[in-house]
């Protein structure tokens, strides 16, 4: 079935490194596919989204690429910050009567000054 | 412009009895969608509404069911709870059904003893 899978966790950085959280997807369609941040605490956020093949969506320093030959969308940042400590969930969406997301299990990330 | 609101923030229950929870979508938002989220864990679809009616359905049994007003506003109803059933539910609201980008709350922690 449809799914996605992300790189487990957690990510442990110091601040001004250089972030990629790794994300692939099985989809029986065209997905759009999206990136959501979760702060402690909070509901989710959405963070990025792209919807064809080799859209680049970003949002705050961050970024991914939607490579359909590789069916991944990976998540990258060129400098962290502790502020962009968080949960992050990969996530699609196959727009198929209705527009249920379908989630990974998230990535948490730890950015130490 | 207030954003997705859930009640209650928090809930204990007890094996076998039933719950309410109550989703209040972003303004000018006519869809609502329902994920459970078990600790440590991605969120799950549980279902999404659309002018009253249920228009998709996760693989969540018959003890989870929903409702729409008609100022948009949900309800999630679970019965018979289970310990499993332990969880932060989610509600996410977006401006049509064919609209896949979902704005969500902060939640609701059930916890079933």
């Amino acid at each position: 079935g449809d799914s996605v899978t992300q790189m487990e966790g957690p990510v442990t950085l110091s601040e001004e490194a250089f972030l990629t959280i790794n994300c692939t997807y099985t989809a029986t369609g065209y997905p759009s596919l999206f990136w959501y941040v979760q702060y402690p605490g909070e509901g989710l956020q959405l963070l990025l989204k792209a919807t064809k093949a080799d859209d680049k969506g970003s949002n705050k320093g961050f970024e991914a690429t939607y490579r359909k030959e590789t069916t991944s969308f990976h998540l990258e940042k060129g400098s962290v910050q502790v502020s962009d400590s968080a949960v992050y969930f990969c996530a699609l969406s196959l727009n198929q009567a209705g527009t249920a997301l379908i989630f990974g299990k998230g990535t948490t990330l730890s950015v130490s000054s | 412009d207030a954003g997705v609101t859930q009640s209650p923030t928090h809930l204990i229950k007890t094996r076998g009895q039933q719950v309410t929870l109550r989703c209040s979508p972003k303004s000018g938002h006519d869809t609502v969608s329902w994920y459970q989220q078990a600790l440590g864990q991605g969120p799950q679809f549980i279902f999404q509404y659309y002018e009253e009616e249920e228009r998709q359905r996760g693989n969540f049994p018959d003890r989870f069911s929903g409702h729409q007003f008609p100022n948009y506003s949900s309800e999630l109803n679970v019965n018979a709870l289970l310990l499993g059933d332990s969880a932060l539910y989610l509600c996410a609201s977006s401006p049509g059904l064919a609209t896949e980008t979902q704005y969500f709350g902060p939640g609701t922690r059930l916890l079933v003893l």
